[in-house]
């Protein structure tokens, strides 16, 4: 079976900060991964999305930047965090192959900005 | 553009109540698919169900049941004899297109069941 885990689970960076949230799926080949970002009592925001290594997808321009080095390993880093940047991220994945696959979420990274 | 609606920010019942919980949606796909997902306090998104636009039939997976219903493009799902391990916020969401980052979610309902 497929499981995603990320890490760290809970982050308090001061402003101007670097940041590094890393993430990996274990049980497939070639998934997509996602992105995404939850502030405080709102939705969800797609912010990146990966088909392959090195191939990256923006939806939101913003300060973050994303990073897949391996088939199965996904980063969302910055190099000077903005107290916007508080909120709850979440990785994802999904099988490629056709449209409608389940996106599968992580648990979560809590980031505060201070 | 695929859009995502749920009406109700918050639903609060007491423990044993039926609630359901509305989702509409819009598309000019004929190929589509819609999700549930439940996010429990500690965050995680739970995947609940995947229903494809050509599959009407409601289904039904314990306490929990979904309605399908194209005409009115609505997918609302409901919860008998609800409990307090069921308070969440739930998210319905659409796809659409040949990969996942068409992939859109409603804003959620914050459903609270109240002892």
């Amino acid at each position: 079976s497929q499981t995603i885990h990320q890490w760290p689970a809970t982050l308090v960076q001061p402003v101007g900060s670097p940041l590094s949230l890393e993430c990996t799926v274990e049980g497939t080949s070639n998934p997509n991964l996602y992105w995404y970002r939850q502030a405080a009592g709102r939705g969800l925001q797609l912010l990146f999305y990966s088909v392959g290594i090195g191939q990256i997808s923006s939806e939101v321009p913003q300060n973050l930047s994303a990073s897949r080095p391996q088939d199965r390993q996904f980063i969302l880093s910055s190099k000077k965090l903005l107290l916007s940047d508080s909120g709850f991220y979440l990785c994802a994945w999904s099988f490629q192959a056709f449209s409608g696959n389940t996106i599968y979420f992580g648990e979560g990274s809590w980031l505060t900005v201070v | 553009a695929q859009k995502v609606t749920q009406a109700q920010t918050e639903i609060s019942v007491v423990e044993k109540e039926d609630v359901t919980l509305d989702c509409v949606y819009e598309t000019r796909d004929t190929t589509y698919y819609l999700f549930w997902y439940k996010q429990p306090p500690s965050g995680e998104l739970v995947f609940l169900i995947r229903r494809n636009s050509f599959d009407e039939q409601n289904e039904i997976s314990g306490r929990y049941s979904w309605n399908f219903q194209k005409s009115t493009s609505s997918f609302n799902f409901t919860i008998t004899a609800s409990q307090v391990v069921d308070s969440a916020v739930y998210f319905c969401a659409l796809s659409e297109g040949n990969y996942g980052q068409n992939f859109v979610f409603g804003p959620g309902t914050r459903l609270s069941v109240l002892p």
